[in-house]
C-alpha cells in the first residue's frame, strides 16, 4: 500500500525566509500529486496539482516539484509571510483514492 | 468559483443517534469521497462513489454507510453514533479520470457524547 511521509512534521521560520517542505512516497505508480493547505479546524485548500508526467508546477510564490522515479516532491515557498502559517499536506493519487501524508505544520513568525 | 459544501461546520450528537452528514458539489463531478481526519492518523477514506447510486468501501467503512441519489449530493450516515466516531469529516469531489485533482469541503467537526 502507498505510504506518504512528510518531513519535517513542524517548521518555524521568520518572515521573509524561503523554505522547502518535503514529501516522499513509496510507490511511484501515481497519477498525480497534489499539495493542500489546511488552516486549523478548516477543510483542505488545493494549492498545486502536478501530473505524473510533469516535473513542476508554479503558482505565485509557490513552486512544487515532482521526481516520480525517486518518490519525492518538494513544495518551495518564497518570501514567507505570517499568512502562510498553516498545515501543508501532500497527497498522491491512486486509482480511486488519495494517499495523504500527515502534514507539515508551518509557523511564520512576524 | 467551484464548491463543495458541507451542510454543518459543527455537530454534537448523542451516542446511539443516527447521524447524517450532507455534502453537495456544484462542479458536475462524477466522483465523491468521504474522509475522516484524526490527529496522528491523517486522512482516511471511509467511502467513495463514482456514479449515482454507486458506492465503494474505503479503508475504514465500519459503522458508516453512504447514499448517492443525485450526482451532486453524497451523504454519510452514522447508523448508531459512538464516541470513537468523534472526528473531523471531510467531503471531496473530483472529475473522472487520472488528470484531475480533488476539491474538498470545509469539513464537519462531529462530537459524539
Amino acid at each position: 500500500k502507498q505510504e506518504v511521509t512528510q518531513i519535517p512534521a513542524a517548521l518555524s521560520v521568520p518572515e521573509g525566509e524561503n523554505l522547502v517542505l518535503n514529501c516522499s512516497f513509496t510507490d511511484s505508480a501515481i497519477y498525480n500529486l497534489q499539495w493542500f493547505r489546511q488552516d486549523p479546524g478548516k477543510g483542505l485548500t488545493s494549492l498545486l496539482l502536478i501530473q505524473s508526467s510533469q516535473r513542476e508546477q508554479t503558482s505565485g510564490r509557490l513552486n512544487a516539484s515532482l521526481d516520480k522515479s525517486s518518490g519525492r516532491s518538494t513544495l518551495y515557498i518564497a518570501a514567507s509571510q505570517p499568512g502562510d502559517s498553516a498545515t501543508y499536506l501532500c497527497a498522491v493519487s491512486g486509482a480511486n483514492n488519495l494517499f495523504f501524508g500527515t502534514g507539515t505544520r508551518l509557523t511564520v513568525i512576524p | 468559483d467551484v464548491k463543495v459544501t458541507q451542510s454543518s461546520r459543527y455537530l454534537v450528537k448523542r451516542t446511539g443517534e443516527k447521524v447524517f452528514l450532507e455534502c453537495v458539489q456544484d462542479m458536475d463531478h462524477e466522483n465523491m469521497f468521504w474522509y475522516r481526519q484524526d490527529p496522528g492518523l491523517g486522512l482516511r477514506l471511509i467511502y467513495f462513489s463514482y456514479d449515482v447510486k454507486m458506492k465503494e468501501k474505503g479503508d475504514i467503512p465500519e459503522g458508516y454507510s453512504v447514499s448517492r441519489e443525485k450526482k451532486e449530493r453524497f451523504s454519510l450516515i452514522l447508523e448508531s453514533a459512538s464516541t470513537n466516531q468523534t472526528s473531523m469529516y471531510l467531503c471531496a469531489s473530483s472529475r473522472q479520470g487520472a488528470n484531475y485533482g480533488y476539491t474538498f469541503g470545509s469539513g464537519t467537526r462531529l462530537t459524539v457524547v
